[in-house]
Formats: structure tokens, sequence, C-alpha cells
């Protein structure tokens, strides 16, 4: 079964700064990635997606991943942190096989002004 | 486009209750998926339909139910409520089975607390 690991519960950034939210995943074969983000109290919004095209995916709100299939890892950066990209990320993974989806524990991202 | 609606927004049930909660997609989306999440457990996927039948289903007891209708609105039920029932529960809708390359779209969730 496919599965993803987001290895830091917390990351800190100053604002202006660039940050990376870190994801690896464990799936046979080419996975399709997403990450999405949650701001308090509301559901989870589509920052972008990879499906097996361009290594560097370029998203929404000036986000990009970067995908690394020898090292299986779909990091999520951005070059300059706002203080409004606070909130709570998630990577998923969707095994093309047998259709299941599954996401990261989630990773929260505070920048700081 | 009206996004995804869920209803109720907020829930107090207590323990051995029934509960009902209501997704409707976004126009012209017919699959949907639902998803429980915990601060302990995370996001851990509940089923996901598709033209109403049941496509992929996640390692939840049969309490968790749930089926989708002609218009594509989906509706989940858990019977004999338990405390550790109480979560968000998040609907989502894409156009393709699962979101195979088109994202999925989140409602803003019901909160459920059990008492």
């Amino acid at each position: 079964a496919q599965s993803v690991a987001q290895p830091e519960d917390q990351v800190n950034v100053a604002e202006g700064n660039p940050l990376t939210v870190k994801c690896t995943y464990s799936v046979s074969g080419n996975p399709y990635l997403f990450w999405y983000v949650q701001y308090p109290n509301r559901g989870l919004q589509f920052l972008l997606k990879y499906i097996t095209v361009d290594n560097l995916v370029k998203g929404s709100y000036g986000f990009e991943a970067e995908f690394n299939k020898s090292q299986t890892s779909f990091h999520l950066k951005k070059p300059s942190a706002r203080v409004s990209d606070s909130a709570l990320y998630f990577c998923a993974v969707r095994d093309k096989r047998n259709n299941d989806m599954r996401f990261g524990a989630g990773t929260r991202l505070t920048v700081k002004p | 486009k009206a996004g995804v609606t869920q209803t109720p927004r907020y829930l107090i049930k207590t323990r051995g209750q029934q509960v009902t909660l209501s997704c409707s997609p976004i126009s012209g989306h017919r699959s949907v998926s639902w998803y429980q999440q915990t601060p302990g457990q995370g996001l851990q996927f509940l089923f996901e339909y598709f033209s109403e039948t049941q496509r992929n289903k996640g390692n939840f007891p049969g309490r968790f139910s749930g089926r989708q209708f002609s218009n594509s609105r989906s509706e989940m039920n858990v019977s004999t409520l338990e405390l550790g029932d109480s979560a968000l529960y998040l609907c989502a809708s894409s156009l393709d089975p699962a979101g195979w390359v088109n994202e999925q779209f989140f409602g803003p969730g019901t909160r459920l607390t059990v008492l």
C-alpha cells in the first residue's frame, strides 16, 4: 500500500525567506502527488499536483514543488514566504493501481514577520 | 461556480446516537470522497463514490456508511456513535473517479462532537 510521510510537524521561517515543506512517498509505480493547504476552520485547498510530466510543478499562490524519483520526494517550496502562508500543509499520494488516496500527517508552517 | 457545500457545519450528538452528514459537490462533479480528520490520526479516507457506486473504501468499521444520489449529492451516516467519532468530516468532489488527474475540491467540513 502507498504511504506518504511529512517528517516535520512544524516549520518556522521568517517573512521573505525561502520555505521548504518536505514530503516523501512510497508507492509502486508512478504516483500522482498533490499538495493541499488548510487554513483554520476551513477545508483543504488544492495547491498543485504532479502527474508524471514535469519534475518541477508550479501551483497556486507562488508555490512550487519538485518531484525527485530517486529520493521519492515531492517537497513544497516558495522563494519568498509571506505571513499569510501560515497554515497547515498536506502532501497526498494516489496510487494509480487501486485508486487509493493517502494524506500525510500535515506540517504546520508559521511565517513570522 | 459554487464550491462544495456540507451541512450541517456543526453537530453535537451523544454516544449511541446516529448521524447523517450531507455533501453537495461542485456542479458537474461526479466523484465524491469523504475523509475524517482528527488531531491524533490526521486525515483518513472513508470512502469514495462515483455515479452512485462506491468505488473505494477506507479502513473504517461498518458503522460508517454512505451513499450517492443521482444528482451526485452524497450522504454519510455514522450509527451507534462513539466518543472517538468526534472529528471534522470533510467531503471532496472531483470531475473524474477519485480525482485521477483532476484535483479534489474540499468542502468546509462538518465538525461532529460526540458527548
